[in-house]
């Protein structure tokens, strides 16, 4: 069985500032996909970005960056020049490259403050 | 391009009541599946299918019931509903490749 689990149920950040959300894993497969997606208070899921297990290049997209460390089974957010769009529940997701199933963690709700 | 389109937004059931949850896409995606998400929580697999025919239970599929006759279509049923099931349920989609769910809208059940 694979597992994912997000330590930091709550954060917050000031705006523009910097905000690092982690998240764990495990799971037997040597090839998957890690995912974060957004939850905003509409609570329509957002895919925030993508990251493929065999690319040891972290992905980027605009503001949002993952830190990949496949050996310690580590997957962590860094939103920079954090906005007031960006207050959500954010959930860091694992899909087992058999396509059929994605097992997310227990979220981390982001607060950005003016 | 509608992508991934969830019926009702919310429903209130009585206890032992049936229902259907609709969800149709239109990506051609052959992954199709159902989650729910209870307060506080991350979302948890109900059932899932890789193609039209074929589907299979996921994490929590007891009281709930799925079929895939298109790829476009797959509805969720309730068969007798308990209060244990008021959750968000959401339906997603997604192409072979590791690409990431398209989820729908959600559905919010409150079972009484």
């Amino acid at each position: 069985a694979q597992t994912v689990t997000q330590s930091q149920p709550e954060m917050s950040v000031q705006e523009a500032e910097t905000v690092t959300l982690s998240c764990t894993y495990d799971t037997s497969e040597n090839n998957y996909y890690l995912f974060w997606y957004k939850q905003p208070p509409s609570r329509q899921m957002i895919l925030v970005i993508r990251q493929e297990a065999y690319k040891q290049q972290n992905a980027t997209e605009n503001r949002f960056s993952v830190n990949f460390q496949k050996a310690a089974k580590s997957f962590s957010l860094k939103i920079s020049d954090s906005q007031l769009g960006d207050t959500a529940m954010y959930f860091c997701a694992l899909d087992n490259n058999a396509g059929n199933m994605l097992t997310f963690g227990g979220g981390t709700r982001l607060m950005v403050k003016p | 391009n509608a992508g991934v389109t969830q019926t009702p937004k919310f429903q209130v059931l009585k206890t032992g009541q049936s229902m259907t949850l609709q969800c149709a896409q239109d990506m051609n995606h052959e992954y199709m599946s159902w989650y729910r998400q209870d307060p506080g929580m991350g979302l948890r697999l109900i059932h899932y299918s890789v193609g039209a025919g074929i589907t299979d239970q996921g994490e929590v599929p007891n009281g709930y019931n799925v079929s895939r006759s298109t790829t476009e279509d797959f509805p969720l049923r309730l068969l007798s509903a308990a209060p244990s099931q008021t959750s968000v349920y959401f339906c997603a989609s997604s192409r072979a490749g590791g690409h990431g769910y398209t989820f729908g809208s959600g559905t919010r059940l409150t079972v009484v």
